[in-house]
């Protein structure tokens, strides 16, 4: 089945700075990766999702790139700020059209 | 606010004992997924149901069951509980239940197991 790696498991940035977040999957038939944040004692909540047929997508401060070949895609954050706090998950979709989530990065903006 | 509603928020039980857990999903979904998600872990995928029917199964223990019922609403039910299984539970619901749909995700019952 999917196999889904985060990297790293926890991330620490100076307030300002840019944060990158990586993920890596197994099948290359997944189509469909999104991202989640959940804050401390919240739900998780997309943030942003890319497919297949796109390789990089941007909201704001927030972008997805997708490298379909090395079946690897990354979450990036700039300008961060304290509210960026929270542990972030991505997700694949596999062949049962199931999403598995990695495991899940806690970013720290520190001050 | 996503809209799906889980209740109790917290449960707190002993070894043994079988609980049930709660949930509404968004008007308009018809799908609906339960997840497990213990201290430091990401979210373990445990069941889906499309339309009162299970659609997709994960690492659910057999001791786990669930169901979704006409109205659309779906319990989990955990039995001989062990204090391995004190956890943050989440129900999430979306729309038509494939997996590039958004998922969202209700407030989670904690449930601690003594």
């Amino acid at each position: 089945g999917e196999n889904v790696e985060q990297h790293p498991s926890t991330l620490s940035v100076q307030e300002g700075d840019s944060a990158v977040i990586k993920c890596t999957y197994s099948d290359s038939a997944s189509n469909y990766f999104p991202w989640y944040k959940q804050e401390l004692g919240k739900r998780p909540q997309l943030i942003i999702d890319i497919r297949s047929n796109v390789g990089e997508k941007k909201d704001q401060r927030i972008a997805v790139t997708l490298n379909k070949t090395a079946k690897h895609f990354s979450l990036h954050i700039t300008e961060t700020q304290p509210e960026d706090s929270a542990v972030y998950f991505c997700a694949v979709d596999d062949r049962d059209d199931k999403i598995i989530f990695g495991k899940g990065t806690r970013l720290h903006i520190l001050p | 606010d996503s809209g799906v509603t889980q209740t109790p928020k917290h449960l707190i039980t002993a070894t043994g004992q079988r609980v049930t857990l709660r949930c509404s999903p968004r008007s308009g979904d018809l799908s609906v997924y339960w997840y497990q998600q213990s201290l430091d872990q990401g979210l373990q995928f445990l069941i889906q149901y499309y339309n009162g029917e299970e659609r997709a199964k994960g690492n659910i223990l057999e001791r786990f069951s669930a169901q979704q019922f006409p109205d659309l609403h779906s319990e989990l039910n955990l039995s001989s509980l062990e204090l391995g299984d004190s956890a943050l539970y989440f129900c999430a619901s979306s729309v038509s239940g494939v997996s590039t749909d958004t998922q969202y995700f209700g407030p989670g019952t904690r449930l601690t197991v003594l």
